[in-house]
């Protein structure tokens, strides 16, 4: 069964860079694209962005939020099934539970989640 | 802020049967079958519970149903239990570059 858990720093100064990884087990990272979507407390979802490797060169395609868009950046290591997410610039705004989720090619849904980290954003 | 639009609260007695709505804008979930609904308990991640607009993944109870009528989707709750008590939220693709947007969810009360 597949699953996946995020790691990272729970505490980011503001105007510093949010790092976390997703470690994907049980399953392969091929043939889905893995997003990040985090959560404010007390708030809906927000869709941060997707990132799919492609092919045995690696090849990553990525989609971001556009409302994020200069901020964010996401990659794929396909020999330690891991998914970054790497956010710049953090303000208290970016306060929130972050999740890496697992999209099915050719849908848009997200079929397995990780228990998703609280990352605050304060100094 | 959510771009889909949800009731904040809803509510029913067991065996009861609750519908909830998300409506949404002429760019998102009008045009494309990819609304999908999740459950999502205090301080746990979401599961998906409708997919594609009506689709039940497996292992989903029939209680879990999901429509939609031109902006509007539903997800009704039939049969309701206490396990159904829980925050809802919606989440449709938005097309334009590619991205997804959710709504700001709806807490499930069993009375």
């Amino acid at each position: 069964q597949v699953q996946l858990q995020e790691s990272g720093p729970g505490l980011v100064k503001p105007s510093e860079t949010l790092s976390l990884t997703c470690s994907v087990s049980g399953g392969s990272i091929g043939n889905y694209y893995w997003t990040w979507i985090r959560q404010p407390p007390g708030k809906g979802p927000e869709w941060i962005g997707y990132v799919h490797s492609i092919g045995s060169d690696n090849y990553q395609s990525t989609n971001y939020n556009p409302s994020l868009e200069g901020r964010v950046s996401m990659s794929v290591d396909p020999t330690k099934n891991q998914i970054s997410l790497k956010l710049s610039s953090v303000t208290a705004a970016d306060t929130a539970v972050y999740f890496c989720a697992r999209q099915p090619a050719g849908d848009w849904l997200y079929d397995i989640w990780g228990r998703g980290m609280l990352v605050i954003v304060s100094s | 802020q959510s771009v889909l639009t949800q009731p904040p609260s809803a509510s029913g007695s067991p065996g009861q049967s609750v519908t909830i709505s998300c409506t949404g804008s002429g760019s998102d979930l009008p045009n494309y079958n990819f609304v999908s609904w999740y459950r999502q308990y205090p301080g746990k991640a979401p599961q998906l519970i409708i997919y594609d607009v009506t689709q039940r993944p497996s292992g989903v109870p029939d209680r879990f149903s999901g429509s939609r009528s031109d902006n509007t989707a539903s997800l009704t709750v039939s049969g309701l239990q206490a396990e159904d008590e829980a925050d809802y939220y919606c989440s449709s693709y938005a097309g334009r570059n590619n991205y997804v947007v959710f709504g700001g969810g709806t807490k499930l009360t069993v009375l």
